[in-house]
């Protein structure tokens, strides 16, 4: 299986400062295709999870631009440019690229400092 | 607005049966692919099951290869995981998930059900 692995685990946020989390691949995840399908997703306590990004950096529809995904091959970022209090929640990163084994990060819990 | 409506919450006992549905609404039905999420109390996602828009090629996770059986039916918009031989560790919240496409090979899902709870106890 490719192992996604997050950090931090746990994000302690000042209000209207940057988060970054950051997300690695145990293999590449470029596809054959020559697309990478790195998805970001939120969770809000108590809701399910919510896509934010796709293919690395493409934002959903009703997604605050605050939110911003980057990388390539193994590495990949979610970038927050300023928190604020409804950013609270679980990140999950997860591939598609390997599908059928599609695998999930363990999450980031954001919270406010 | 794309909705999709979990159902068929339960208390289980270890070995036993349950069927959870998911209704589908604000999008054509038939035309995607449709995919089972689950999320085990306090933990991480894990990807379940997938049944492409006709019916016609399933996938299942090997942790529910022989126990789960994925369905749906278009004229219904309704998705369906009947789950058998349960055991502790299927003790989860359930999600159905649009897949991009008709395949059930999915690179994303990009809605997400509110989920539905399936408790495996004796």
């Amino acid at each position: 299986d490719v192992v996604m692995t997050q950090s931090p685990l746990s994000l302690p946020v000042t209000l209207g400062q940057p988060a970054s989390i950051s997300c690695r691949s145990s293999q590449s995840l470029v596809y054959s295709d020559g697309n990478t399908y790195l998805n970001w997703f939120q969770q809000r306590p108590g809701q399910s999870p919510r896509r934010l990004i796709y293919k690395v950096s493409n934002r959903d529809s009703g997604v605050p631009d605050r939110f911003s995904g980057s990388g390539s091959g193994t590495d990949f970022t979610l970038k927050i440019s300023r928190v604020e209090a409804e950013d609270v929640g679980v990140y999950y990163c997860m591939q598609g690229t390997h599908w059928p084994l599609v695998t999930f990060g363990q999450g980031t819990r954001l919270e406010i400092k | 607005e794309v909705q999709l409506v979990e159902s068929g919450e339960g208390l289980v006992q270890p070995g036993g049966s349950l069927r959870l549905s998911c209704a589908a609404s604000g999008f054509t039905f038939s035309s995607y692919a449709m995919h089972w999420v689950r999320q085990a109390p306090g933990k991480g996602l894990e990807y379940v099951s997938a049944i492409s828009s006709n019916g016609g090629s399933t996938y299942y996770a090997d942790s529910v290869k022989g126990r789960f059986t994925i369905s749906r039916d278009n004229s219904k918009n309704t998705l369906y995981l009947q789950m058998g031989s349960l055991r502790a560790e299927d003790m989860a919240v359930y999600y159905c998930a649009r897949g991009e496409g008709t395949t059930v090979k999915t690179r994303s899902f990009d809605y997400w059900g509110q989920g539905t709870l399936v408790t495996v106890s004796s």
